[in-house]
């Protein structure tokens, strides 16, 4: 049974760009967290999607986007990217209503 | 402003002997807690977790402790084992309303010398 899956494990972006990470949950799990962790920090609340639609934000800026599709997959979108955005960005995913959640490795971005 | 704190950056332990990894949170509506580790290049894994309602949870040679009323609480590790070298994240959140988010400690590298 896969657990989170994400995708491109890493990648280089230059400032101003856009990017895309890709998400998907452990089979049987309905609801999807991301996380964005810089370098000696704890994982900080991006947003949670369910039933396709975004539950709660964290304090994080309009650049952040994301979306979940009808197979509770999901996407995490930024725009406009800055040095400051470099950082490993986790998926996590659970039954709706669950405080525990499953990691995945996250996908490593680098700003330059 | 950090509410789940973890004052150590790193603990090193012998083989064998007691780990203690410790946190506080300043939060008074975080209800639960989790303990999290994590090896290089592979996503958080979840340890054990505690209900506000309880003060003392054991899974195997993992316990945590918790002290509402300090805002603390502890995990203990006996015996430590070398696989058990990692950093481990202390996590909250509080239930109900719409709080649906995990608040994350910076995280302690406990190594464990064989």
């Amino acid at each position: 049974d896969a657990g989170v899956t994400q995708s491109p494990t890493h990648l280089i972006k230059t400032r101003g760009q856009q990017v895309t990470l890709r998400c998907s949950p452990k089979s049987g799990h309905d609801t999807v967290s991301w996380y964005q962790q810089a370098l000696g920090q704890g994982p900080q609340f991006i947003f949670q999607y369910y039933e396709e639609e975004e539950r709660q934000r964290g304090n994080f800026p309009d650049r952040f986007s994301g979306h979940q599709f009808p197979n509770y997959s999901s996407e995490l979108n930024v725009n406009a990217l800055l040095l400051g955005d470099s950082a490993l960005y986790l998926c996590a995913s659970s039954l709706v209503g669950a405080n525990v959640l499953t990691f995945g490795a996250g996908s490593r971005l680098t700003v330059l | 402003d950090q509410q789940v704190k973890q004052n150590s950056p790193s603990l090193s332990v012998q083989e064998g002997r007691i780990s203690i990894l410790n946190c506080d949170y300043t939060n008074s509506m975080f209800d639960y807690f989790l303990w999290y580790k994590k090896y290089p290049a592979e996503g958080p894994t979840f340890l054990i977790s505690i209900s506000s309602i309880k003060d003392k949870n054991e899974d195997g040679r993992f316990t945590v402790f918790l002290n509402k009323s300090a805002k603390h609480l502890s995990l203990h590790i006996v015996p430590s084992q070398p696989g058990d070298s990692a950093v481990y994240f202390c996590a909250a959140t509080g239930s109900g309303g719409s709080n649906y988010k995990l608040t994350f400690g910076k995280g302690t590298l406990l190594t464990v010398n064989p």
